[in-house]
């Protein structure tokens, strides 16, 4: 069984550092092709993905908001990190894992329930 | 950018067929995926590489992708598939994922 789990801190400050950890099972990072997204979705918005790292421990980010993010894996505590810097209120988001299978790549197949960071001073 | 246009919403009566656009420019070159996405839970792959259907999906559910439009297709419309649907490529020139703006779909 497949699952993801998102964790991270509800609410940061501007300026902050986001830390968000993807804790997964039912599945490993090392085998080829797969891979594990972070992907977000503002309140009342649109979905946008944000970065991905797979199972060659290849990343991969969103043109608009690479100088903020970095990715990393750990595939011994099957865990995903993503760090976003610098935080601002327009950052405030659901913040979603998500998983890409060897026969569906490019796309999504499992999701986490997705965890909400709020950004305020 | 690489831009996904999609309608902000479609109304359609219960057991009626409701048709969900997505617009991208060399859509021809690309596989479109489509989520559902209903109030307060995560998206759900309901169909994969323009009209493949992932275990679990009813048969009412269906795409197509032709020109530069993809269309996600619902038959027989029902209560429950009230939901937000948001189209979705892998663009490989620039090596990230792009969401279209979602439709709201709305079960008169």
């Amino acid at each position: 069984q497949v699952t993801l789990k998102e964790s991270s801190p509800a609410l940061l400050k501007p300026t902050q550092t986001l830390t968000l950890t993807c804790t997964f099972s039912g599945f490993s990072l090392s085998t080829s092709g797969m891979s594990v997204s972070w992907i977000r979705q503002p309140p009342g918005k649109a979905l946008e993905w944000l970065a991905l790292v797979d199972w060659e421990d290849d990343k991969y980010y969103t043109t608009s908001l690479k100088t903020r993010l970095t990715i990393s894996r750990d595939t011994s505590k099957n865990q995903v990190v993503l760090t976003m810097a610098n935080m601002d209120p327009v950052d405030t988001a659901t913040y979603y894992c998500a998983r890409s299978a060897p026969n569906l790549r490019g796309t999504f197949d499992y999701w986490g329930q997705g965890t909400l960071v709020t950004v305020s001073s | 950018s690489y831009v996904l246009t999609q309608t902000p919403s479609v109304s359609v009566a219960p057991g009626k067929t409701a048709r969900i656009t997505c617009g991208g420019d060399k859509f021809g070159s690309k596989s479109v995926h489509w989520f559902q996405q209903r109030p307060g839970q995560a998206p759900v792959l309901v169909i994969s590489y323009d009209s493949d259907r992932p275990s679990g999906i009813p048969e009412r559910f269906s795409g197509s992708n032709s020109g530069n439009t993809a269309t996600l297709t619902i038959s027989r419309v029902e209560a429950g598939d009230e939901a937000d649907y948001y189209c979705q490529v892998w663009h490989s020139g620039r090596d990230e994922a792009v969401f279209g703006g979602g439709t709201k779909l709305t079960v008169l």
